[in-house]
């Protein structure tokens, strides 16, 4: 079972729509990250959220995390042919003291010109 | 700021061998931490080093090994290779504090025929 349900698992839209991919689990983190790949690369860090109910800005995107701090959302408004990668979130568990990251499988976006 | 970098970028060996991979951290970096990435399973994480010392692993049997070095430079051995251990790895580097963000090299791409 794995611990951060990533869903969808693939969306492909066309550019200036709007989109949100989720992040859920049955486990409480103390933080939750959200990433982003590109073929090739490695993962890149877009945003950290740390405070139930906690809603981060990033240009188009917007980040939100659980009042219960079990799950997450990234929503992109009006999507560009650059937002195209692999969306991944990650979290620390709470009272885990695991230094290591539990990453979902992630959601493959495609955003067609 | 130099990156991190992963040495060889991309490898292929056959079933039995080992193999060592190489990771050096941003500057000033003492966390390393290594993840496999395949497409079924997503993200998993290795182990973390912090000063030379493995500071936590996770769930892989012990053909997979790893160190650190006094100047952080990191390297992962994997013994008796076996052809499930095709996959992307991933080296992150972080600073201090525990929500520093995770810098990730681009990878070196393990093919085991």
């Amino acid at each position: 079972t794995q611990l951060l349900e990533q869903s969808p698992q693939f969306l492909s839209i066309q550019e200036g729509e709007n989109l949100t991919v989720y992040c859920n689990s049955s486990s409480v983190f103390s933080s939750l990250q959200w990433y982003r790949q590109e073929p090739g690369e490695g993962p890149v860090l877009l945003v950290t959220v740390v405070t139930g109910g906690e809603v981060k800005k990033l240009k188009r995107l917007t980040f939100q995390f659980g009042d219960a701090r079990k799950d997450s959302s990234l929503h992109i408004t009006a999507a560009q042919p650059g937002d195209t990668g692999l969306y991944l979130c990650a979290g620390r568990r709470s009272g885990g003291g695991a230094d290591g990251l539990t990453f979902g499988k992630g959601t493959h976006l495609i955003i067609q010109p | 700021k130099a990156g991190v970098t992963q040495t060889p970028r991309y490898l292929i060996k056959t079933r039995g061998q080992q193999v060592t991979l190489s990771c050096s951290p941003i500057s000033g970096h003492r966390s390393v931490s290594w993840y496999q990435q395949t497409p079924g399973q997503g993200l998993q994480f290795l182990f973390e080093y912090f000063s030379e010392t493995q500071r936590n692993k996770g769930n892989f049997p012990g053909r997979f090994s790893g160190r650190q070095f006094s100047n952080s430079r990191s390297e992962m051995n994997v013994s008796t290779l076996e052809l499930g251990d095709s996959a992307l790895y991933l080296c992150a580097s972080r600073g201090q504090g525990a929500n520093e963000k995770l810098f990730f090299g681009s990878g070196t791409q393990l093919s085991v025929l």
